[in-house]
């Protein structure tokens, strides 16, 4: 699995737009990227996966360049409530060989 | 309802004990994996089951065995406790799929805190 380097934490303010960048300089034709959020005392959850180009959900969008050595998640207007550690990976294929999770990325949102 | 579930949340034991942790998921997904999480909050899969049948097993001390009764269950036994065990175990279940389908999404569980005395 390709390793991924992202920050170990942000701090951002309610009602901004917080990005957060990873790279993964080695990832394969066939990963897929995508990002995890995990609360204290929680099991992580799924946010967005993208293969290439932009991805848009509910929560977030994923921006991926054409090289794919990077990826940077956006969360629009934050709250306090999206404090918690964000994990970037790439996941081979399917991702049923399971994930990698590094440290993460601790955002913490301010009033 | 709980999507997937983990008992017990909480485990306390004495070293050299033989415990196990159970994980269940009313998904309908065919792969389920476990996930150990140290203290320094690194997440590392330890096991992977598609349609009861172990398709990972990463570099984990034999003591550790899982156990597939059906596709919405794997629990976990842990034999011979011993203090690096003491961590948070994470149960997680998707879809299987290969390249190029999408990536299926992995759901967690809630973790299972074990300290081992």
């Amino acid at each position: 699995l390709a390793k991924t380097t992202q920050p170990i934490s942000m701090d951002s303010y309610e009602g901004q737009e917080v990005n957060i960048t990873c790279s993964h300089n080695n990832i394969a034709t066939n990963d897929y990227i995508t990002w995890y959020q995990q609360f204290p005392s929680q099991g992580p959850r799924f946010i967005i996966q993208g293969y290439k180009t932009k991805v848009t959900n509910e929560v977030a969008s994923l921006f991926i360049p054409a090289d794919r050595k990077s990826s940077t998640l956006s969360l629009p207007r934050v709250s306090l409530s999206d404090t918690a550690v964000y994990y970037c990976l790439v996941a081979e294929g399917g991702g049923a060989d399971g994930l990698t999770f590094g440290k993460g990325t601790h955002l913490i949102i301010q009033p | 309802d709980t999507a997937v579930s983990q008992t017990p949340k909480y485990l306390v034991t004495q070293m050299g004990n033989d415990k196990s942790i159970k994980c269940e998921q009313n998904l309908g997904h065919d792969t389920m994996y476990w996930y150990k999480q140290d203290s320094k909050k690194f997440l590392k899969i330890m096991f992977s089951y598609n349609n009861k049948e172990l398709i990972i097993n990463e570099t984990v001390p034999n003591r550790f065995s899982p156990k597939s009764p059906d596709k919405a269950h794997l629990n976990l036994h842990i034999n011979s406790l011993e203090l690096g065990d003491s961590a948070v175990y994470f149960c997680a279940s998707s879809l299987f799929g290969d390249f190029p389908s999408s990536y299926n999404e992995q759901f967690f569980g809630p973790g299972t805190r074990l300290t081992v005395l």
